[in-house]
């Protein structure tokens, strides 16, 4: 990708179960955000954690940052099957690059 | 509030044909702008983004080209579409004047070039 990669690539658990969602990127930042897509929809965005911060609570939401690694994770807890869909890491700036996608699977 | 409009949803164009996608944004003023192609199943490939009229800058070489006539009208085109032109384009932007904040994107137009 152009900035950075998710892992992993795909993602089956059970509902109820946590998801965690990997995401390491290439250069410095200012920020780190995560967005999610349904299946054939534009994005929306989920949380944005500030090159400063280490740790981010939104909801079910979890995100922590790295900067020394340039990683990322996401962590959904107590998953729902509305929570299935792609979720993409993106380094905010003037060129918002996104990285791979990881593709969620909640089985009810 | 702000919104942000693309269209068409779906679009099936012959090879060597040209394109037009539109999108434009409402309720705020000198936004970046961004268009993205994501091929199926893959993640978002930064194309074109622009900090105001007039200003484009390409990411990747490629058959496409856009133009921002208008502060919040931004265009990507082409003169004669490829196969490898497929794809699920969006159009995104951002407050420029505000320091971290996110990205708004459209609903995507699905390109089928046949």
């Amino acid at each position: 990708s152009q900035q950075g990669e998710e892992d992993p690539q795909a993602l089956s658990i059970q509902e109820g179960e946590n998801a965690t969602m990997n995401c390491s990127y290439k250069t410095s930042i200012n920020n780190l955000q995560w967005y999610r897509q349904n299946s054939g929809r534009g994005l929306v965005h989920l949380i944005l954690i500030r090159s400063n911060e280490r740790e981010k609570h939104s909801g079910r939401l979890r995100v922590t940052l790295d900067t020394s690694k340039k990683s990322s994770s996401l962590l959904i807890t107590a998953s729902r099957a509305a929570d299935t869909a792609s979720y993409f890491c993106a380094r905010g700036g003037n060129q918002f690059y996104f990285g791979t996608g990881t593709s969620l699977t909640v089985i009810p | 509030s702000q919104t942000i409009h693309q269209w068409p949803a779906t679009l099936v164009q012959p090879v060597g044909s040209p394109l037009s996608l539109e999108c434009t944004v409402e309720g705020t003023s000198n936004p970046n702008l961004y268009w993205y192609r994501q091929a199926a199943g893959r993640g978002l490939q930064l194309l074109f983004y622009s900090v105001g009229i007039g200003q484009i800058s390409s990411e990747v070489p490629q058959n496409l080209s856009a133009s921002r006539p208008q502060d919040r009208q931004f265009i990507l085109s082409s003169k004669k579409l490829l196969l490898s032109d497929s794809g699920f384009y969006l159009c995104a932007w951002v407050d420029r004047q505000v320091m971290n904040t996110e990205a708004f994107f459209g609903q995507g137009t699905r390109l089928t070039v046949v």
